[in-house]
């Protein structure tokens, strides 16, 4: 069975940094994309970047690009999404997905919620 | 502002057909962008429908029908349900590992 389990909540201060994951099971980790999804409150859903574990390729939205990091440790089937210094405008749901063999998200993570505010 | 469109709300009765769609701000959707539909209710992570414009996600009912409605793609809900309430998401691949979300459609079922 495919599963994408995602770290803990997170409450954080502005300018910390955080690192949340998304470890996958049940299938070959190094031959799919993930992607990581921001959801701000009461907002939609917006791809942020994906990642893919075999190689590392790395893409990222425009709006994304500079202000977030995604890798991947291939070695332990887990993807990442960090920050470098937080804002409260980070505040936000964000899901892990893997992005499956007709360009679409398949399977999804149950989402990581991550809080800043001083 | 997302360059990926859908109607921000709709209504439909029990039992009605309603089909949402989802368009470029600039040029046409195909059958390329490998369009997907997706599924939310609040609180829950999203659901996958549809994939590759038409085809079914296991366990999905098939009152969900995806197609390409002139220059946009169209998620059909035939039959809608209580519990078809939710917002809905289609999401297109652009290319080169990059993808775009619409902004979602809050459906209405009363």
């Amino acid at each position: 069975e495919v599963q994408l389990v995602q770290s803990g909540a997170e409450v954080k201060k502005p300018g910390e940094s955080l690192k949340i994951s998304c470890k996958g099971s049940g299938y070959s980790f190094t031959s799919y994309w993930i992607g990581w999804v921001r959801q701000m409150p009461g907002k939609g859903l917006e791809w942020m970047g994906s990642i893919y574990p075999g190689d590392s390729d790395t893409r990222y939205s425009p709006s994304f690009q500079g202000q977030v990091t995604i890798s991947a440790d291939k070695s332990i089937s887990t993807a990442y999404l960090q920050w470098s210094s937080l804002k409260a405008s980070d505040t936000a749901m964000y899901y892990c997905a893997r992005r499956g063999a007709w360009d679409h998200f398949d399977y999804w993570g149950q989402g990581t919620l991550v809080t800043v505010s001083s | 502002q997302t360059a990926v469109t859908q109607e921000p709300s709709f209504s439909v009765s029990p039992g009605g057909t309603v089909t949402l769609t989802c368009g470029l701000r600039s040029g046409s959707v195909s059958t390329s962008y490998y369009p997907s539909w997706y599924q939310q209710t609040p609180g829950q992570a999203p659901r996958t429908l549809i994939y590759s414009t038409n085809t079914r996600s296991s366990g999905v009912p098939d009152r969900f029908s995806g197609s390409i409605l002139g220059n946009k793609v169209a998620l059909t809900i035939t039959g809608a349900q209580a519990d078809d309430e939710s917002d809905y998401y289609c999401v297109l691949y652009m290319g080169s590992g990059i993808s775009a979300f619409g902004g979602g459609t809050k459906l209405t079922v009363l």
